[in-house]
Order: C-alpha cells, then sequence, then structure tokens
C-alpha cells in the first residue's frame, strides 16, 4: 500500500504569513495527489486536485506543486478562514490514502 | 446543487451490526464512483471503501475487509455500507464522498458511529 507523509504535522502562522506544507508518498504516484482543507466540525474540503489544479471556487491563494513523491501545498497571505486541517490523499490507487494531515494555528 | 447526506449512525455494541445510507441529489449519482471515508475522533481521514458508477469495482480497506459491504442503488440515487462485526475502533464520523478526476469533490456532512458496550 502506498504511504502519505506529512509535514509539519502542526504549525503556528500569523494573518498575512506564506504557509508551505509537504507530502511525500512512499512511491511515485505521478501527479495523483489532491489537497483538502478541513474545518474543526465539518466535512473536507477539496482544493487542489492532479498536484496542482485548483478546485472550482477556491481561492488563488492556494496553489499545490510537485509530481512523483514529494508535494507541497503553499498558501500566500494566510487568512483567518485558512486555520484548520490539510490534509493529502493519493488517487494512484484506489485505496485512496490520506496523510496524517496539518494543523495551521493562529499564532 | 450537489448534495450528500449521510443517515444511519449510533450508539452499537462490540459485535453488532450498522447499516448506513448516503441520499445523493443535484448530480448524476449513476456517473459516478463513490466512496466512504471515515474520522475517528481527534484522528485523521481514513478512505474505508469505494464501489464504482456500476458497482462493477468495489475495494475495501485492510481494516474493514470481510465485514463491511458497501452497495449502491441507482436507481434511488442511494449509497450505502453495511458494517458487521463492529469494534471499538470503527467509532468514527463516516463520510460519502462524491470521486470525480480522481478526488473527492463533494463530501457529506457525515454520520457518527459509535462503538461502545
Amino acid at each position: 500500500d502506498i504511504q502519505m507523509t506529512q509535514s509539519p504535522s502542526s504549525l503556528s502562522a500569523s494573518v498575512g504569513d506564506r504557509v508551505t506544507i509537504t507530502c511525500r508518498a512512499s512511491q511515485s504516484i505521478s501527479s495523483y495527489l489532491n489537497w483538502y482543507q478541513q474545518r474543526p466540525g465539518k466535512a473536507p474540503k477539496l482544493l487542489i486536485y492532479a498536484a496542482s489544479s485548483l478546485q472550482s471556487g477556491v481561492p488563488s491563494r492556494f496553489s499545490g506543486s510537485g509530481s512523483g513523491t514529494d508535494f507541497t501545498l503553499t498558501i500566500t497571505s494566510l487568512q483567518p478562514e485558512d486555520f484548520a486541517t490539510y490534509f493529502c490523499q493519493q488517487s494512484y490507487s484506489t485505496l485512496g490514502t490520506f496523510g496524517q494531515g496539518t494543523r495551521v494555528e493562529i499564532k | 446543487e450537489v448534495q450528500l447526506v449521510e443517515s444511519g449512525g449510533g450508539l452499537v455494541k462490540p459485535g453488532g451490526s450498522l447499516r448506513l445510507s448516503c441520499a445523493a441529489s443535484g448530480f448524476t449519482f449513476s456517473s459516478h464512483s463513490i466512496n466512504w471515508v471515515r474520522q475517528a475522533p481527534g484522528k485523521g481521514l481514513e478512505w474505508v471503501s469505494s464501489i464504482s458508477s456500476s458497482s462493477n469495482y468495489i475495494y475495501y480497506a485492510d481494516s474493514v475487509k470481510g465485514r463491511f459491504t458497501i452497495s449502491r442503488d441507482n436507481a434511488k440515487n442511494s449509497l450505502y455500507l453495511q458494517m458487521n462485526s463492529l469494534r471499538v475502533e470503527d467509532t468514527a464520523v463516516y463520510y460519502c464522498a462524491r470521486q470525480d478526476r480522481g478526488s473527492y469533490d463533494y463530501w457529506g456532512q457525515g454520520t457518527l458511529v459509535t462503538v461502545s458496550s
């Protein structure tokens, strides 16, 4: 099975900061990588699919990059509503493994 | 508007059974694979099971294989998860999620399953 590892597990940042979250796959997954945002008590929300494609309606301050085994989610100019937990997910195999999550907290 | 609404969660004793449902609306249900994803309290997301649009392809996580059964009724725009031999570690919020281009673009609000004696 493909394992997904995110780093860091949590981070503290201020409004306006640039934030970068990384996700590493245990084997090459080409660009089959998705990013989700989950606010407390809510369902996950798709932000980025196919490593770098922005889901409709998602602000352009969110971007994704990478291929193979290493991927990055970047949030430029962090906004108050961006404080949440972020998960990566591989869709290379049908067993859609998620990373363990990165919690973005207010500094 | 795309909507997915889960139901059927509740409190059940270890070894018991429960059947979850997911009612879909606002899109052509029969054109999409649908997934069940769960989240234990305070934990991350765990993919549970997937069913293709015509039920031809069905997959399970190792943690539920042999105990859970996914099914769908395209005429009723509904997805199901039959959960048998439930364990304490199956306690979680269970989400149904629509699959599109490999990603899960719409999610339900979730239904809580608690397995406890």
